[in-house]
C-alpha cells in the first residue's frame, strides 16, 4: 500500500523558519517526481514545489521561490519542504504528493499524504 | 500563469442526476487536463487524468472530455458519496495551477 505521511507542521511567528517532512512507503520512492501542494483554510489547491526523482531539478510557484526549499533522501524515502521568511499568506495545509509518472511533462497526482497545517500567525 | 476557470463554482443535485463541471484554461493545455475529488478534512484524490483517462480504481460513472481550452468532467449517475470538491489541474506549463473548485452538494 502507498503511503505518505506528512509532519512538521504547527504554528510559527512570520519571519519563521519550519521545516516539513513526508515520509513515503510502499513503492519506489527513488522513481518517482515528488511535489508540496497546499491549501489555505476554505480555499483551493495551489502547487508549491516539485523535485526530480534524482534531486536534479527543483521547481517552484513564484510566491515561495527564495523562501522555501524542496529536497529529497531517497534513501530515507523521505520529501521535504525547509521554508523560511513565512507570511501569514503561507497559513494552509500542505500536502506532499506522488506523480503518477506517465511519459511525458505532464504532472497527476496519484497519491497524497494526509496532510500538515502550517499557521504563520503572531 | 495558466489561469483556470471553473463552472459552476457551486451545484446541488439529486442521486442519480447526469452531473456536469466545466473547466476553462487561458490558453491551450493541449489535453494536460486532471480532474480531482476531494471531501472535507481529507486529500484530494486523482479521477481523471489527460483529460479523459480514468484513473485506476475510480468508478466508471466518471468521465472526462475536451482539449485545447474547454474541459468537461462527467458524473453520468450521481452517488452520495460523490458530495464535496471537485478540482481541475492543468500541467501544461510550469507552474501547474487549478482551478477553483466545484463544491457539489447532494440534495
Amino acid at each position: 500500500e502507498v503511503l505518505l505521511v506528512e509532519s512538521g507542521g504547527g504554528l510559527v511567528h512570520p519571519g519563521g523558519s519550519l521545516r516539513l517532512s513526508c515520509t513515503a512507503s510502499g513503492f519506489s520512492f527513488s522513481n518517482y517526481w515528488m511535489s508540496w501542494v497546499r491549501q489555505a483554510p476554505g480555499k483551493g489547491l495551489e502547487w508549491v514545489a516539485n523535485i526530480k526523482r534524482d534531486g536534479s531539478v527543483e521547481k517552484y510557484v513564484d510566491s515561495v521561490k527564495g523562501r522555501f526549499i524542496i529536497s529529497r533522501d531517497n534513501s530515507k524515502n523521505s520529501l521535504y519542504l525547509q521554508m523560511s521568511s513565512l507570511r501569514a499568506e503561507d497559513t494552509a495545509v500542505y500536502y506532499c504528493a506522488r506523480d503518477l509518472g506517465l511519459p511525458g511533462d505532464g504532472t497527476e497526482f496519484d497519491y497524497w499524504g494526509q496532510g500538515t497545517l502550517v499557521t504563520v500567525s503572531s | 500563469d495558466i489561469q483556470m476557470t471553473q463552472s459552476p463554482s457551486s451545484l446541488s443535485a439529486s442521486v442519480g442526476d447526469r452531473v456536469t463541471i466545466t473547466c476553462r484554461a487561458s490558453q491551450s493545455i493541449s489535453s494536460y487536463l486532471n480532474w480531482y475529488h476531494q471531501k472535507p478534512g481529507k486529500a484530494p484524490k486523482l479521477l481523471i487524468y489527460s483529460a479523459s483517462s480514468l484513473q485506476s480504481g475510480v468508478p466508471s460513472r466518471f468521465s472526462g472530455s475536451g482539449s485545447g481550452t474547454d474541459f468537461t468532467l462527467t458524473i453520468s449517475s450521481l452517488q452520495p458519496e460523490d458530495f464535496g470538491s471537485y478540482y481541475c489541474q492543468q500541467s501544461y506549463s510550469n507552474p501547474d495551477t487549478f482551478g477553483q473548485g466545484t463544491t457539489l452538494e447532494i440534495k
